[in-house]
């Protein structure tokens, strides 16, 4: 079956640290990959996704590319911010394109950035 | 840029009451979703529709839960006898044609005391 796991949190880092989050995943066929962002008391935003294979996507600073051979999609910013701090959640559409089926989600990673 | 709008954005309810949560999908969607969020855990999927029918759900939509489209813009979650563990935050999202993506709205929070 389809899932997603994501490298425990918390994660604790200084202002202007690199940052990446460990995702990897288990699908067949041709699924999309998605990183979304929860900030304190709001919703889920997405923050970037990718497609197929070899994709980057980027958003905000963040980047991640979609590795079927090593089938990852690591999240990576070169510079966090306090304003970073947040739960990011990667997931996985089971469908080439991204819009249908449903989003599988890995348990989260909160991350702290202190000043 | 469209969203996906819920309401309530919180609801405290009695253990064994019914609850209807609301959401209002982009208008040129086609799919729609119910997850749920228990505090501080994974996001977790419960059900999809699509053409006015459930097209998938999970081991947690059981016969409490019910989805209904009424009137071809709402999306409502029912839950018919609601108990503690029902308490979380449910997120309606919705998603169109091929590549544009899942929107989703952000959030009703249900208490169930």
């Amino acid at each position: 079956g389809n899932s997603v796991t994501q490298m425990e949190g918390p994660v604790t880092l200084s202002e202007e640290a690199f940052l990446t989050i460990n995702c990897t995943y288990t699908a067949t066929g041709y699924p999309s990959l998605f990183w979304y962002v929860q900030y304190p008391g709001e919703g889920l935003q997405l923050l970037l996704k990718a497609t197929k294979a070899d994709d980057k996507g980027s958003n905000k600073g963040f980047e991640a590319t979609y590795r079927k051979e090593t089938t990852s999609f690591h999240l990576e910013k070169g510079s966090v911010q306090v304003s970073d701090s947040a739960v990011y959640f990667c997931a996985l559409s089971p469908y080439y394109g991204g819009s249908q089926g449903n989003l599988i989600f890995g348990k989260g990673t909160k991350l702290s950035v202190k000043p | 840029e469209p969203e996906v709008t819920q309401t309530p954005s919180h609801q405290v309810t009695q253990m064994g009451q019914e609850v209807i949560l609301r959401c209002v999908p982009i208008s040129n969607h086609l799919y729609f979703y119910w997850y749920r969020q228990i505090l501080g855990q994974k996001v977790e999927f419960l059900v999809s529709f699509y053409n006015n029918e459930i097209s998938e759900k999970s081991e947690i939509f059981d016969d409490q839960f019910s989805v209904e489209r009424p009137d071809g813009s709402n999306f409502t979650l029912k839950i018919r006898s609601t108990k503690l563990e029902d308490s979380a935050m449910y997120f309606c999202a919705s998603s169109g044609d091929r590549g544009s993506g899942y929107t989703f709205g952000s959030g009703t929070r249900l208490t169930v005391v």
